[in-house]
This record gives structure tokens, sequence and C-alpha cells, in this order.
């Protein structure tokens, strides 16, 4: 099981960018996805949470109404659109498999850094 | 939102000796079906967070078994019968009861 996260960097207050979460190693379309974020030297943050075939999808309110999360179970990805960013969303954001309950499993991905600052 | 406490903020502990971290909810993690939504991981310097404990008191497969979690209703802990130079990093406790998942502030343990 591999979970590899891109497309972190630094970005402008009030840019955009798009992660992405590549799974392998397991059957993509069985699992449930979520996003978490961890900001330099502080804990960890949920974000968001897709069901397998995308029903249903639920967001922390520090991101809702910016971020996106999306998939695409024929290329075994799961995506965060980041609109409207902060330099508070500054972050080491990871990606992982989740149950119907939520609930994370293991491993979690390695993570993406994405830098907010002018 | 749940609310997350972890105590202590820091423990610094000799080699074989046990050491204890404790996690306080805002409100109780028990669900219907009767398992607590109360999850424990260890992030290791450099790493990513890793999964040692799940529905309170159930140990991942290859988490070695001096790691034990204990608790219901609103208190948890985490216990580590003889601590090792391993086990340094930080714990944390998250609830997986609700949207939007909560983790407490974490605990930083070093070995002495």
């Amino acid at each position: 099981v591999r979970l590899v996260e891109s497309g972190g960097g630094l970005v402008k207050p009030g840019g955009s960018l798009r992660l992405s979460c590549a799974a392998s190693g397991f059957i993509f379309s069985d699992y449930h996805m979520s996003w978490f974020r961890q900001a330099p030297g502080k804990g960890l943050e949920w974000l968001s949470y897709i069901t397998a075939t995308s029903d249903i999808i639920k967001y922390a309110d520090a991101v809702k109404g910016r971020f996106t999360i999306s998939r695409d179970n024929a290329k075994n990805s799961v995506f965060l659109q980041m609109n409207s960013l902060r330099a508070e969303d500054t972050a080491v954001y990871y990606c992982a498999r989740s149950l119907g309950d939520y609930r994370p499993v293991e491993p979690w991905g390695q993570g993406t850094l994405v830098t907010v600052s002018s | 939102d749940i609310v997350m406490t972890q105590s202590p903020l820091s423990l610094s502990v000799t080699p074989g000796e046990p050491a204890s971290i404790s996690c306080r909810s805002s409100q109780s993690l028990l669900r219907s079906d009767g398992h607590h939504f109360l999850e424990w991981y260890l992030q290791k310097p450099g790493q990513s967070p890793q999964l040692l404990i799940y529905l309170s008191s159930n140990r991942v497969s290859g988490v070695p078994d001096r790691f034990s979690g204990s608790g219901s209703g609103t208190d948890f802990t985490l216990k580590i019968s003889r601590v090792e130079a391993e086990d340094v990093g930080v714990y944390y406790c998250m609830q997986a009861l609700q949207t939007p998942l909560t983790f407490g502030g974490g605990t930083k343990v070093e070995i002495k």
C-alpha cells in the first residue's frame, strides 16, 4: 500500500494549488479518502473526507468554501483543490485511506509541503 | 466540535521505565455499537503519523505489546510499559466519533 502526495509548493496569498494523492497497492475504489495537514511545529488537523463513490463529502470549517476534495477512481487518485490560500494554510498536507466511520487507515502518505507567502 | 486535551505536554523517560499519556475529550466517545472512537498515533521525527491503537484499546498489528490503550467515556490513557529509544516522537490522540475529526495537542516523548 502506498500513497504519494504531490503538488505542493510556494504560492502567494490568495493563490491556488491542486494537491494530488496517487494510490497503489490496494483497490482504490473500495476506500474512502481523507486529507489532513500539519502546520510547521504544530499538531495534526483533519481537513476533508470523500467516500469511495464521492456521494458524501465533508470539510473542516477552516477550509469549507475554499478547498474542494475530489477523486478519480480510474486514476487511483484523490485531489485537494485549494483556493484563496492564506498564510495559515502553510503546512504539510497528508492523504490517508479512511473507513466508513471516518477513521484513517495505515499508512498515511509522506506528505507534501504547501507554503503560502508573498 | 469535540475538544481533545492531552497531558503532559512532554515526557522525558529513562529507557526501560514506563510512561503514560492522558487524553480527555469534551464529550463521550462511546458510540452506540459499544466502541470508543479514540485512536492513538505516534509521529516519529521527520515521519508521517503512524497508528498505534484504534478504538481505544486495540493495538495495530506490528505494534509492540509494550504499548497499550485504555479508557472509556471521556478519559483515555496510552501506556508504554518499558520505553525504548525508538519510541521517541510526538504522540497524539484523535477522536473519530464525528467530523471534524479532532486531535489532542500532542505529547513529546524523549529519552533521558
